[in-house]
């Protein structure tokens, strides 16, 4: 059984660039969720992913997408960076329904100049 | 909505003795709350839920109770080692669909 996966690792662009995140999902879990992690502070929803449809969202601006994969993986799109967009991006695993078991990845830092 | 707010931002506490981290909450609605563990340059991880509708559970050296008169729970480790540093986050389920909403986080730190 494989956890989740994520990369890259780490990723510098400037202000205005746009960013594409990649996970691969927990074998056997048909749902994504991706969540941002400024420092210090705990994780924040961004969207979730199930049947390669969004089906949750936070309180993110439009600028923030994703898409999900028949094979469940899923990529978050980040368009127009700015510099508060500098934190890491997780991504959770889980079964539909099932939000109390997420799994995490071990996330991406990003880093906007 | 809920919120969930832990206590201290930093525990610092000597190896084996007992740590205790808590957190309060403001939806008296929710299900269920889970602890995550987050060490440094990872993701969190799963360390225990309860549901609802207890007051009370036990893993291994964990402990979490639950008081819903006054919306407070915490999270008791025993015999604390240094691998149990950490940031210590509660999360409880969100009004969207998949979302968890986690507090800001207790540093433990422990001392040889």
């Amino acid at each position: 059984e494989t956890g989740v996966t994520q990369s890259p690792t780490h990723l510098i662009k400037t202000r205005g660039q746009q960013v594409t995140l990649r996970c691969s999902s927990q074998s056997g879990h048909n749902t994504v969720s991706w969540y941002q992690q400024a420092l210090g502070q705990g994780p924040q929803f961004i969207f979730q992913y199930y049947r390669e449809e969004e089906n949750g969202r936070g309180n993110f601006p439009p600028r923030f997408s994703g898409l999900q994969f028949p094979n469940y993986s899923s990529e978050l799109n980040v368009n127009a960076l700015e510099l508060d967009d500098s934190a890491l991006y997780l991504c959770a695993s889980s079964l539909a329904g099932v939000v109390a078991e997420q799994f995490f990845g071990p996330g991406t830092r990003l880093t906007v100049l | 909505g809920e919120s969930v707010g832990l206590h201290l931002p930093t525990l610092s506490v000597q190896e084996g003795d007992n740590s205790i981290i808590n957190c309060a909450y403001s939806n008296s609605a929710s299900d269920y709350f889970i602890w995550y563990k987050q060490e440094s340059g990872k993701g969190p991880q799963f360390i225990i839920d309860i549901r609802s509708n207890m007051d009370k559970r036990q893993g291994q050296r964990v402990t979490v109770l639950l008081n819903k008169t006054v919306k407070h729970l915490s999270l008791q480790i025993a015999a604390t080692q240094p691998g149990d540093s950490a940031v210590y986050f509660c999360a409880a389920p969100g009004g969207s669909q998949g979302n968890l909403i986690f507090g800001k986080g207790t540093k433990l730190s422990v001392k040889p």
